[in-house]
């Protein structure tokens, strides 16, 4: 199975903050990488899907990269609406495997 | 409006059979997979498996040899059935649509406790 590695496992940052997310596969997985958020109490939602696409609806401050092995979520102005846990997932190789997700807060 | 909903029996006592049902509404199953993914106690995502559009499934090695998926699409529901259920089977069980790939669309997830 592949192998995801997100990092880093908490971050804390402040409103307007640009934030990056760093997910590494083990190995080559072709930018079938997805990003996921979740909030507490809620079920997971799609925010980008192979590597850069936004899902409808998805404002525009998040953006997804990479390539390979190793890939970026980015928040380029950090909202008090971001807390959440973001997931990654690679959709290369069965079974699909999530990483363990970095959970962001406010400082 | 795309909409999907688990129901299941919350409870299961363990080396019992689990049966979780996704009921969804807004698309058709022949024309969306569906996935099956688990969550233990708010930690990390778990893919099961998924029903194709033409009735064909595929799972996950971890769980091969007790999960079956299945589905009845007049009623538009897709079955999660899984034995020998242990204490670490605990967790949120949550069905999602496929759509260009990605799991684009969750229900809200139904909670199941093994215990007894």
């Amino acid at each position: 199975d592949i192998q995801m590695t997100q990092s880093p496992s908490f971050l804390s940052a402040s409103v307007g903050e640009r934030v990056t997310l760093s997910c590494r596969a083990s190995q080559n997985i072709n930018k079938y990488l997805d990003w996921y958020q979740q909030k507490l109490g809620e079920a997971p939602k799609l925010l980008i899907y192979n590597t850069n696409n936004l899902h409808t609806g998805i404002p525009s401050r998040f953006s997804g990269s990479g390539s390979g092995t190793d890939y970026t979520l980015t928040i380029s102005s950090l909202q008090p609406e971001d807390v959440a846990t973001y997931f990654c997932l690679q959709r290369n190789s069965w079974p699909y495997t999530f990483g363990a997700g970095t959970k962001l807060e406010l400082k | 409006q795309v909409q999907l909903k688990e129901s299941g029996p919350g409870l299961v006592q363990p080396s019992q059979t689990l049966s979780l049902t996704c009921t969804v509404s807004g698309f058709s199953l022949t024309s969306y997979s569906v996935h099956w993914v688990r969550q233990h106690s708010g930690k990390s995502l778990e893919w099961m498996g998924r029903m194709w559009s033409d009735g064909d499934t595929s799972y996950n090695s971890a769980f091969t040899s007790r999960l079956s998926i299945s589905r009845d699409t007049s009623k538009s529901q897709v079955f999660l059935k899984m034995n020998s259920l242990q204490t670490e089977d605990t967790g949120t069980y949550y069905c999602a649509r496929n759509e260009l790939g990605a799991f684009a669309y969750w229900g809200q997830g139904t909670l199941v406790t093994v215990s007894s």
